[in-house]
């Protein structure tokens, strides 16, 4: 089982619509996560954290399941501007900063 | 401010050769990462050094790679030689000390080992 599975993309969706991303870790004890978004040739950035049960900006809803051990990522009112692969990550044991990638979900938004 | 560059954007070499990348951190960033994305795979972790220290460099996959961080600033990574597996983007990325998990990447180095 790999350490971080994202849902298979690509998802494809109107402008406005809703959707929704599901991540799986395997690592009980990660206390972190983290869902960076990448624009197409270009770097990760960061998007949002999540330390508690979620966390909420504008539009983007991140929500954590320790018991399942799943992040979902909530995209409400899309835009054309959030066409990107979104990358579910969680830290390594003990590392803030020693970060495990998910495959990544690849959003496409159309008029 | 300047972000997190890398050098050069892109790298065509033949197996065998040698490929030095270089990556310039953001200024004052003491942790500098990187990471490796090969096709079809997910962005892996090679190495992260604190200033001039490797930390960590479990990621690293054979003693073809060679990183380095001379004088805590710059950082380079050579392959050599270069095999048709390493293909794939090389990112750099730095941070602060604070842990908070945001690492700023470069926009990454694609190596085509042909």
């Amino acid at each position: 089982r790999k350490e971080v599975e994202q849902d298979p993309g690509p998802f494809n969706v109107p402008e406005g619509a809703t959707v929704a991303f599901n991540c799986t870790y395997s690592n009980s004890a990660s206390q972190s996560f983290f869902w960076y978004r990448q624009d197409c040739r270009k770097e990760p950035k960061l998007l949002m954290s999540v330390y508690s049960s979620g966390n909420e900006d504008g539009r983007f809803t991140a929500q954590l399941n320790r018991a399942s051990q799943y992040i979902s990522l909530l995209i409400r009112d899309s835009k054309l501007s959030d066409s990107a692969t979104y990358l579910c990550v969680v830290p390594f044991s003990g590392g803030y900063n020693k970060l495990i990638f998910g495959a990544g979900t690849r959003l496409a938004v159309h008029p | 401010e300047a972000g997190v560059t890398q050098f050069p954007s892109h790298s065509v070499i033949e197996k065998g050769q040698t490929v030095t990348l270089r990556c310039d951190p953001i200024s004052g960033h003491d942790n500098l990462y990187w990471y490796r994305r090969v096709m079809g795979k997910e962005i892996k972790f090679l190495l992260h050094f604190v200033k001039e220290s490797k930390q960590d460099e479990s990621g690293m996959p054979n003693n073809r790679f060679l990183a380095e961080r001379t004088g805590g600033t710059y950082s380079t990574l050579k392959v050599q030689p270069a095999e048709l597996e390493d293909s794939g983007v090389y990112f750099c990325a730095s941070a602060t000390g604070s842990g908070t998990g945001e690492l700023f990447f470069g926009e990454g180095s694609r190596l085509t080992v042909l």
